[in-house]
């Protein structure tokens, strides 16, 4: 079974700390790893794709790194903020069977100020 | 700009109604999904569509019944028929089945 795994579920930092979050998945056939972000009730916010034949992805603060071999993808982002305080989801499009994207239940993170 | 609009933000409705939860795109995206969001779990695909009059069901599509009649909406309609429909609906897009994703704002049912 193609699965994505989230940890830790809750994380809290003072502000300023970096930090790196983690997404593992049990296959290695993949198409891409998308990280996104998700505010209380609302929508997830796309923050980084990666395509299977990458290795990291960066974006301002935001470095997100994928390694298929060892079935996993970190989130590092730099320099944390009260705004980055939402949930974190990984997601993860195998090519394998059906084919379709499997997401993990997510890091909730919060910036202490 | 470009985005997807789901409408209503809530809604409530009484067990043994049908109700639909409309989703639209102005991205110009080939693709077009439905998920179901509940505490403590991922997100479950309920269906998806890669061209418009064409769709699949996803983990858990019964007692749910979509459309695709054109490229910019793809409705959900969740029936009577689905045991426990309290939940966040997300609705999603993507310029084609390997593309990014993009969400809407989503929309919480609540049916009582």
């Amino acid at each position: 079974k193609q699965e994505v795994t989230q940890i830790p579920a809750a994380l809290s930092v003072p502000e300023g700390e970096n930090l790196v979050l983690n997404c593992s998945f049990t296959d290695s056939a993949i198409y891409n790893l998308q990280w996104f972000r998700q505010d209380p009730g609302k929508g997830l916010t796309s923050l980084l794709l990666i395509q299977s034949s990458q290795r990291e992805q960066t974006s301002g603060r935001l470095n997100a790194s994928l390694d298929k071999s060892s079935g996993r993808s970190t989130l590092y982002i730099a320099a944390s903020q009260p705004g980055d305080s939402a949930t974190y989801l990984c997601a993860v499009l195998f090519s394998g069977g059906y084919q379709k994207v499997t997401f993990g239940i997510g890091t909730k993170l919060q910036v202490i100020p | 700009d470009g985005g997807i609009t789901q409408s209503p933000k809530y809604l409530f409705r009484k067990e043994g109604q049908n109700v639909t939860l409309s989703c639209e795109q102005n991205l110009n995206h080939d693709a077009m999904y439905w998920y179901r969001q509940d505490p403590g779990q991922g997100l479950r695909l309920i269906y998806y569509s890669q061209i418009v009059n064409d769709f699949q069901k996803g983990d858990i599509a019964e007692g749910y019944s979509v459309s695709r009649e054109k490229k910019e909406s793809f409705p959900l309609t969740v029936t009577s028929a689905q045991k426990n429909p309290t939940a966040f609906y997300l609705c999603a897009s993507s310029i084609a089945k390997e593309g990014s994703l993009h969400f809407g704002n989503g929309t919480r049912l609540t049916v009582t």
